[in-house]
């Protein structure tokens, strides 16, 4: 099974830019991948922010961006607020089946 | 209001066996997809197993295949996880979730149930 790789941990001012990424084992991703990025706080469930890649969902904040970036999915966000520091998760599909990241756990400092 | 709500989770032997039920309600269950997925508490998000509306297609983790089946019972609007031969490792929060895709764009999770594997 393929094993996706995420930053473990990063750090953002308020108000600034920070670029999470997530890598496969097994080449470049790309859109068959169909990327979906996770934001957990502490003690909710896990919702969905992006998904295929660069869809952003309903509730989240225009500030949040999904694209491919030389080989990765990635996850922007630009001018980070204090409510986001959180744990970000990207998932990647192989044909059906889907696996995790590890999760980059973000603190807005 | 949309509701999924898991059941099933005890403290279960290792080599034992544990059906967890989803119930869903507040949304059209036979039109989504659904999947599970597991956390072991303070670590990272397992995907376990996706089901499609009629229970036709269903993809595995490597971690899970041949030991886990996921099923659907859309009359009862109801998510099920048959778990045979249990490991320590599968201890962990269960999740039924539905998330965007396959035409839908709803984001729907459970609180989840906890699964312990011990001796």
């Amino acid at each position: 099974q393929a094993v996706v790789t995420q930053e473990p941990s990063l750090t953002v001012s308020p108000g600034g830019t920070v670029t999470l990424t997530c890598d496969s084992s097994t080449g470049p991703v790309t859109s068959d991948h169909y990327c979906f990025w996770f934001q957990q706080k502490p003690g909710q469930v896990p919702r969905t922010l992006i998904y295929d890649t660069n869809n952003k969902h309903s509730w989240a904040p225009a500030r949040f961006s999904g694209s491919l970036l030389g080989g990765k999915a990635a996850l922007t966000l630009s001018g980070a607020q204090p409510e986001d520091e959180a744990d970000y998760y990207c998932m990647l599909s192989y044909s059906g089946v889907r696996v995790f990241g590890g999760g980059t756990k973000l603190t807005v400092l | 209001e949309v509701q999924l709500v898991e059941s099933g989770g005890d403290v279960v032997q290792p080599g034992g066996s544990l059906r967890l039920s989803c119930v869903a309600s507040g949304f059209t269950f036979n039109t989504h997809y659904m999947h599970w997925v597991r956390q072991v508490p303070g670590k990272g998000l397992l995907w376990i197993s996706r089901i499609n509306t009629d229970g036709s297609n269903i993809f595995y983790a490597d971690s899970v295949r041949g030991r886990f089946t996921m099923s659907r019972d859309n009359a009862k609007n109801t998510l099920y996880l048959q778990m045979n031969s249990l490991r320590v490792e599968d201890t962990a929060v269960y999740y039924c979730a539905s998330i965007p895709g396959y035409g839908s764009g709803d984001d729907y999770w459970g609180q989840g149930t906890l699964v312990t594997v011990s001796s």
